[in-house]
């Protein structure tokens, strides 16, 4: 079965601070990975997705993804309050109609 | 371009009645996705449509079903309401899902409760 492993947290970074988020997958065939943020009863918005190895910047955020580890993290730097969410990683392999989901990481950014 | 839509947003029904919720896509996507989410859990995959087609299902019973029309709209039906069927239930329009780079985009969803 298919799996998308993320730390359910929360994860407590002070403000400023660097968060990383970190997500593991189990098919090597996966090709395409986002990272999604959902406030407490709102519905997730796209961060950023990534496909390739390496580096993928986006103003504060940073995806970095490793095939041969199958691991895909997100870097948040310069921390703020309103980063307080839950991120959802979510993986897509070609030809598979549908994204695999992680439970989320609820990050918390303290003042 | 306008975002994902939702009808209705908010929902109240009681035990053994059912429930029609809609979704209409974002103007050019053809691939409409179906989450349920319950109060701190994960997004739980209920099925997909691309052009008027399922071609995935989650695990789920037969009572949660869906449709989608030639304009890509798309429509779930919750028959026989159980309390546990009380979630925030989205929906997520993409191009068209299994592309290499294809993203989802979700609509504010549909709070449903049970009672």
């Amino acid at each position: 079965q298919k799996e998308v492993e993320q730390n359910s947290g929360p994860l407590s970074v002070p403000e400023g601070a660097i968060a990383s988020l970190n997500c593991t997958y189990s098919d090597r065939g996966s090709q395409s990975f986002f990272w999604y943020r959902q406030y407490s009863g709102k519905s997730p918005e796209l961060i950023m997705f990534i496909y390739s190895n390496g580096d993928k910047e986006d103003g504060r955020f940073t995806a970095q993804l490793n095939k041969a580890s199958q691991y895909v993290s997100l870097l948040i730097r310069d921390s703020q309050p309103s980063d307080s969410a839950t991120y959802l990683c979510a993986v897509n392999t070609r030809g598979n109609y549908q994204l695999i989901w992680g439970a989320g990481t609820k990050l918390i950014i303290k003042p | 371009k306008a975002g994902v839509t939702q009808t209705p947003r908010y929902l109240i029904k009681t035990r053994g009645q059912q429930v029609t919720l809609s979704c209409s896509p974002i103007s050019g996507h053809r691939s409409v996705s179906w989450y349920q989410q319950t109060p701190g859990q994960g997004l739980q995959f209920l099925f997909e449509y691309f052009s008027e087609t399922q071609r995935n299902k989650g695990n789920f019973p037969g009572r949660f079903s869906g449709r989608q029309f030639s304009n890509s709209r798309s429509e779930m039906n919750v028959s026989t309401l159980e309390l546990g069927d009380s979630a925030l239930y989205l929906c997520a329009s993409s191009w068209e899902a299994g592309g290499d780079t294809d993203t989802q985009y979700f609509g504010p969803g549909t709070r449903l409760t049970v009672l």
